[in-house]
């Protein structure tokens, strides 16, 4: 299948800190998908992103669909304790599933 | 309800033993999905039904048996396992290929002893 890399795997910040991690692939895409998943729990959606270029925000969070189409990032601004869990990046060809990336993990230390 | 509900949240099993994890999504979505996620690797796709009929299996072991009988409703059927088995197994739903992403259940944290 597909292989998406993230980078970087494991993160350990100071609240307050923004945060960038980034997605990449061998194959172009058509969407690109971030989610975050907390301990215990499933993963949540945070953003979704169906053109090459665009950036879209959601809160403190602002992620773009690279312009080459195999690569995606996630921003983090003004990290607070809350933002701790795992990020996913998922990336779909059309009519095909969705492929997911091994996560980052972010530790936010007060 | 709202949402994707997993039953149990947790179960542990022995190898012998025969078991199904429940999930139900209240979204009103047509297609839905079983992972398998496994420390530091990707979330693994193992079966996919759309409309009630699977249409992707991703050479999964036949320990592991599926069923959809509805739209709703989504079981995993588990017998005699192995200790690798153990992992967190999530379901999902999406409306169609899942272009505005897949709704995730808690997951059920399965033990194999």
């Amino acid at each position: 299948g597909q292989q998406l890399n993230q980078s970087p795997q494991s993160m350990f910040i100071q609240e307050g800190e923004d945060v960038s991690m980034n997605c990449t692939s061998s194959s172009i895409f058509n969407t690109w998908l971030w989610y975050k998943q907390d301990p215990g729990e499933g993963p949540v959606l945070l953003i979704a992103l169906y053109k090459a270029g665009e950036l879209t925000s959601n809160g403190r969070l602002t992620a773009q669909f690279g312009i080459t189409r195999k690569d995606s990032f996630l921003n983090i601004s003004a990290s607070i304790p809350s933002d701790v869990g795992i990020y996913f990046c998922a990336g779909q060809i059309p009519g095909n599933q969705f492929y997911f990336g091994t996560g980052t993990s972010l530790t936010v230390i007060p | 309800e709202t949402g994707v509900t997993q039953t149990p949240r947790h179960l542990v099993m022995g190898m012998t033993n025969k078991k199904s994890l429940k999930c139900e999504q209240h979204l009103g979505h047509n297609a839905m999905y079983w992972y398998k996620q496994s420390a530091k690797k990707p979330l693994e796709l193992m079966f996919v039904y759309s409309l009630e009929e699977r249409v992707e299996n991703n050479s999964v072991p036949s320990r592991f048996s599926p069923e959809c009988p509805n739209s709703s409703h989504l079981f995993l059927h588990l017998h005699t396992l192995q200790p690798e088995d153990s992992a967190l197994y999530l379901c999902a739903s999406s409306q169609g290929q899942g272009g505005y992403g897949y709704t995730f259940g808690s997951g059920t944290r399965l033990t194999v002893v």
